[in-house]
């Protein structure tokens, strides 16, 4: 069975530093890991999508990573902002599983103004 | 983006009744739709997988009769809490996708609250 952990649990730094988010998962048979977003009381916004095949995805100060043969994935924040103060969730698409994400408890993080 | 909207955003019921939430993809045909479940300040839990057409697959210890979903076209999922109780109170995230290990595009959620 998939399990996916998330460390740190809660994270809050002042503005401006860079952010290091780590996602680790117990299965390397994945289809895929993608990185949420998620505001207090809100839906998710997809952040980035890791196909099993890549190595990182970038979109603007964010910048993903994955090693499927550890089954770690690093989100890395540069140059944080207090609007990037959210929950971080990571999730696998498990390629022996069907279609189903399995979701880690997310990192909870705080930006300072 | 691929949009996935739910109604209503938020619903207050008393105990014993039954509340229905919808799961509209807007922009897309979804061959798969996804409920899960989050209660405060933990992850999504799968609760069940609909494809178009066909009966919902349900993830270990969620009670069918209690959960009902329906996906009668492709871009509507309805999840119908029957018999609702305090203890169903969560935020509840509908996701869609076009097709087998397709991205998966995530509603706003719908906030339950059982008195």
């Amino acid at each position: 069975k998939q399990e996916v952990t998330q460390i740190p649990a809660a994270l809050s730094v002042p503005e401006g530093e860079n952010l290091v988010l780590n996602c680790s998962f117990t299965d390397s048979a994945i289809y895929n890991l993608q990185w949420f977003r998620q505001d207090p009381g809100k839906g998710l916004t997809s952040l980035l999508l890791i196909q099993s095949s890549q190595r990182e995805q970038t979109s603007g100060r964010l910048n993903a990573s994955l090693d499927k043969s550890s089954g770690r994935s690093t989100l890395y924040i540069a140059a944080s902002q207090p609007g990037d103060s959210a929950t971080y969730l990571c999730a696998v698409r498990p390629r022996n599983y069907g279609q189903n994400f399995v979701f880690g408890p997310g990192t909870r993080l705080s930006v300072l103004p | 983006g691929a949009v996935v909207s739910q109604h209503p955003s938020w619903v207050i019921c008393k105990s014993g009744t039954s509340v229905k939430i919808e799961c509209r993809s807007l922009d897309f045909q979804a061959t798969t739709m996804f409920w899960y479940r989050q209660f405060p300040k933990q992850s999504l839990m799968l609760m069940a997988t609909s494809n178009e057409g066909s009966k919902a697959t349900y993830e270990q210890g969620v009670e069918k009769d209690k959960f009902l979903i329906n996906h009668a076209s492709l871009t509507l999922s309805t999840l119908t809490v029957t018999s609702a109780h305090p203890e169903d109170s969560s935020f509840y995230i509908c996701s869609a996708s076009p097709g087998a290990y397709y991205e998966q595009y995530f509603g706003p959620g719908t906030r339950l609250t059982v008195t």
